[in-house]
């Protein structure tokens, strides 16, 4: 079955500590993204990446990190110098740039620093 | 820049009850427009999406039109279940961008 995967569903941090988000994907998508999903609100976009080895912020990048060293990999860390990490994340992909392409989603990661 | 507005929720019906969620939206060229559903605790899955203006995309008894003349896509279903009970986003994604816009997401309850 193809998909995206995260781990782990639920992640508690000491505040000071930096922590990684695994996200995976096997549907062969170019692009990815990294959201964050506060109680009661919409999505907002922290990281995507079109295409390996680039990235580009979105709109709440400060305090957060990614990588995309293989086409079906796009980990997010949460530094230290984000001010309010605890929230539920999403990862996504889709096929492309192309307008008409959806996103799928993965199953989230809910973070909570102590 | 682009936006996405959505109905102010929760919405609370009862079973068998007729759904409207509105949608409207701005937005630069010819956007794709799109439903997407959140049960709790859960990423989000796409409902149903349309691609151009008149277009209707439907999925599980839901339905939406694209409206360009209104810039509106907004949520229909004749009779909804308790297990229709979640969050739904409306989003859009234009053909200028990269990036999806989603709106701030309408809560439904169902009771039985």
């Amino acid at each position: 079955d193809g998909g995206i995967t995260q781990s782990p569903k639920y992640l508690f941090r000491k505040e000071g500590q930096n922590v990684t988000l695994s996200c995976e994907q096997n549907l062969n998508h170019d692009a990815m993204y990294w959201y964050r999903q506060d109680p009661g609100q919409g999505l907002r976009l922290i990281y995507y990446s079109q295409i390996v080895n680039d990235f580009q912020k979105g709109d709440i990048a400060e305090g957060y990190s990614v990588s995309r060293e293989k086409k079906e990999s796009f980990p997010l860390t949460v530094t230290s110098a984000q001010k309010n990490p605890t929230a539920f994340y999403l990862c996504a992909s889709s096929l492309g740039l192309e307008y008409a392409f959806e996103q799928f989603f993965g199953p989230g990661t809910r973070l909570t620093v102590l | 820049g682009n936006s996405v507005t959505q109905m102010e929720g929760p919405v609370t019906l009862s079973e068998e009850a007729f759904l409207t969620i509105n949608c409207t939206y701005t937005a630069t060229g010819y956007p794709s427009l799109f439903w997407y559903v959140q049960y709790p605790g859960e990423g989000l899955q796409l409902l149903l999406k349309a691609t151009k203006a008149d277009d209707k995309g439907s999925n599980k008894g839901f339905e939406a039109t694209y409206r360009k003349e209104t810039t509106s896509f907004h949520l229909e279903k004749g009779s909804v279940q308790v297990s229709d009970s979640a969050v739904y986003f409306c989003a859009l994604r234009d053909n200028y961008g990269q990036n999806f816009v989603f709106g701030p997401g309408t809560r439904l309850s169902v009771l039985p």
